[in-house]
């Protein structure tokens, strides 16, 4: 089984939709977790860290079930400029391990 | 705002040679990092380097691969002696504490002929 698992998509979607991506991690001693945006042959750029709490921010709300361990990323009015692959990032200790990302168009 | 820099962006060397991929992390960051990303794959983790030492790494991470920080800012990744399947993006990382977000450099691109 992957440490971290991702939908790989493409998800299609029109521009003002919403839309949602989900993640889960297998290993329970996994500490910190984060939403990564990487564009086609670009670094991954943060998108945001996630919290037990939930955390907004504009658009983007970002959940974590450590019961469930799961992770989840809510995109609301999709716009053009959000189409990239997005990437669930979990910490644990030394490592960083990266789900394979989950690709999103959306379309005018 | 301070940022990660990689040289070269793109290198294209023949099969057995040694390549070396510098990196600039950023400069108050203490853990650093090698990730590899095929093209049309998964970003990969290689190599966490923290006080000079190697941390943990990746069973990708061989004898042909080594990692240095030979001064107070370069934290390089060597390989030793190159194979076609070796060509990938090549990114370094940075972040200040553990568990913290990681910061990337905007890559290595590495061709193998």
């Amino acid at each position: 089984r992957k440490e971290v698992e991702q939908d790989p998509g493409p998800f299609n979607v029109p521009e003002g939709a919403t839309v949602a991506f989900n993640c889960t991690y297998s290993n329970s001693a996994s500490q910190s977790f984060f939403w990564y945006r990487q564009d086609c042959r670009k670094e991954p750029k943060l998108l945001m860290s996630v919290y037990s709490s939930g955390n907004e921010d504009g658009r983007f709300t970002a959940q974590l079930n450590r019961a469930s361990q799961y992770i989840s990323l809510l995109i609301r009015d999709s716009k053009l400029s959000d189409s990239a692959t997005y990437l669930c990032v979990v910490n644990r200790g030394y490592k960083y391990i990266f789900g394979t990302g989950t690709r999103l168009k959306v379309l005018a | 705002e301070p940022e990660v820099t990689q040289t070269p962006s793109h290198q294209v060397t023949q099969m057995g040679q040694e390549v070396i991929l510098r990196c600039v992390p950023i400069s108050n960051h203490l853990y650093f990092y090698w990730y590899r990303q095929i093209l049309g794959q998964k970003v990969e983790f290689l190599v966490s380097f923290y006080n000079n030492e190697i941390s943990e790494k990746s069973e990708i991470f061989d004898d042909q691969f080594s990692v240095e920080r030979p001064d107070g800012s370069n934290f390089t990744l060597k390989i030793r002696s190159t194979k076609l399947e070796d060509s990938a993006m090549y990114f370094c990382a940075s972040t200040p504490y553990e568990g913290r977000e990681l910061f990337f450099g905007e890559g290595s691109r590495l061709t193998v002929l």
